[in-house]
């Protein structure tokens, strides 16, 4: 059973400061890692994708992977109250495999 | 550009009568991704269509699940009969042939079965 786990949360920062999501999975085939963004009541969002070791930087945003350590990870720069979601973590072994999902919670 | 189309966004039944839930993906996609969501089990894929033709149903829970996609630009989710514990939000979602985990949702259809 391929499995993605998060923290459940809920993470709290205050507004300006980094938030740092984690996400382990278990399948060490997975090529391609993912998040996504969803708002309360709303449909997930693709907001960064990642294929390669390292991080990738895209606004706000960088996501970083290790793949020996099975770890993908997103942080969030100068948090901002817009970004509290539930950011789900999502890995690809022939199909998506999401995680439960961390709630992010930015305090003015 | 319209995104996914979903239909109903709401739906409330009783339990044993049938639900239908319908799906139009991006035109000129290629894939066609239904899932559900849970506060339990979170975002599980129930099954998904490249051109059409089912590919993966191995999340479909039970025999009472039945996907169709007749056509690039519809597919319908059906459970028949349904049970309380069918209640939670599906989605639809679509992608391109080349970059398939580059999944868009629908609004989705929130389902609750009394």
């Amino acid at each position: 059973q391929k499995e993605v786990e998060q923290n459940s949360g809920p993470l709290s920062v205050p507004e300006g400061a980094i938030a740092s999501l984690n996400c382990t999975y278990s399948d060490r085939g997975s090529q391609s890692f993912f998040w996504y963004r969803q708002y309360s009541g709303k449909s997930p969002e693709l907001i960064m994708f990642i294929y390669s070791n390292g991080d990738k930087e895209d606004g706000r945003f960088t996501a970083q992977l290790n793949k020996a350590s099975q770890y993908v990870s997103l942080l969030i720069r100068d948090s901002q109250p817009s970004d509290s979601a539930t950011y789900l973590c999502a890995v690809e072994g022939g199909k998506l495999i999401f995680g439960q999902g961390t709630e992010l919670s930015v305090k003015p | 550009d319209a995104g996914v189309i979903q239909s109903p966004r709401h739906e409330v039944t009783e339990m044993g009568q049938e639900v239908t839930l319908r799906c139009k993906p991006i035109s000129g996609h290629d894939y066609l991704f239904w899932y559900r969501q849970t506060m339990m089990r979170g975002l599980e894929l129930l099954i998904y269509f490249n051109n059409n033709v089912p590919i993966d149903d191995s999340g479909m829970p039970e025999d009472r699940f039945s996907a169709k996609m007749p056509n690039a630009s519809f597919s319908t989710l059906k459970i028949q009969p349904s049970e309380p514990r069918d209640s939670a939000v599906y989605f639809c979602a679509s992608s391109w042939d080349s970059q398939k985990e580059t999944q868009y949702f629908g609004p989705g259809t929130r389902l609750l079965v009394l």
